[in-house]
């Protein structure tokens, strides 16, 4: 069955540079969520799109944005870069509607490293 | 405010029985999940309550009870491959974000 994709799966960067981080997710699901999972930490909601629109903000630093596009594919986009950007970045995503209930189905996750 | 409790960590023995709880005090109720994750890993689903009662699920099973705020995950005939992180996570208000807790990290010893 087809799994929500993230890509890259591994990214290195330095302080101060930017960084760009995919979420493709499974046919006929139209909500992304975006999650930060610092190490040993519990996921982090960082914000959602429905339709290509925000739809939930969480603790995203303003330093960051996302946008989902016409294909329901998502982009996060994280500038500025800080040591304490190094986390798992997990997307996931639901299909709206039609079910009785809402389980978010993860991606594998990027793990990004700024050093 | 949302909060989520459930214990840091555990050890129980392989083959045994173990029990993680977790309680919720959250504004708005709509469906609590557990989820597996392995070091590095995705959180993988493991089971979703949104009445009071049991759900069962293979080895797997979870209680919730909606006017305590709490929910359990039972886990039969541990294998070590069960060594893993559990979270509970809640559903506020339908289709929003899920509230994680931290997780409890159990640990199978032969």
């Amino acid at each position: 069955a087809a799994g929500v994709i993230q890509s890259p799966r591994h990214l290195i960067k330095e302080k101060r540079e930017t960084a760009t981080l995919k979420c493709y997710p499974i046919p006929r699901h139209d909500t992304v969520y975006w999650y930060q999972q610092g190490p040993g930490q519990d996921p982090q909601f960082l914000i959602s799109f429905y339709e290509k629109m925000q739809s939930d903000k969480g603790s995203i630093p303003d330093r960051f944005s996302a946008q989902q596009f016409s294909d329901y594919h998502s982009e996060l986009n994280m500038s500025s870069l800080e040591l304490g950007d190094s986390a798992l970045y997990f997307c996931a995503t639901t299909p709206w509607g039609g079910r009785s209930y809402n389980e978010q189905f993860f991606g594998p996750g990027t793990r990004l490293t700024v050093l | 405010g949302q909060n989520i409790d459930q214990p840091t960590e555990m050890t129980a023995t392989e083959g045994a029985i173990v029990q993680i709880n977790c309680t919720y005090q959250t504004s708005g109720f709509n469906g609590l999940f557990w989820y597996q994750q392995h070091a590095g890993e995705a959180p993988t689903f493991l089971s979703y309550n949104v009445l009071d009662g049991l759900e069962e699920k293979g080895r797997f099973s979870s209680f919730l009870s909606r006017s305590k705020g709490y929910s359990y995950l039972l886990l039969k005939e541990l294998q070590m491959k069960d060594s893993a992180s559990y979270l509970c996570a809640v559903h506020a208000p339908r289709n929003t974000p899920l509230v994680f807790g931290k997780g409890t990290r159990l640990s199978v010893i032969a």
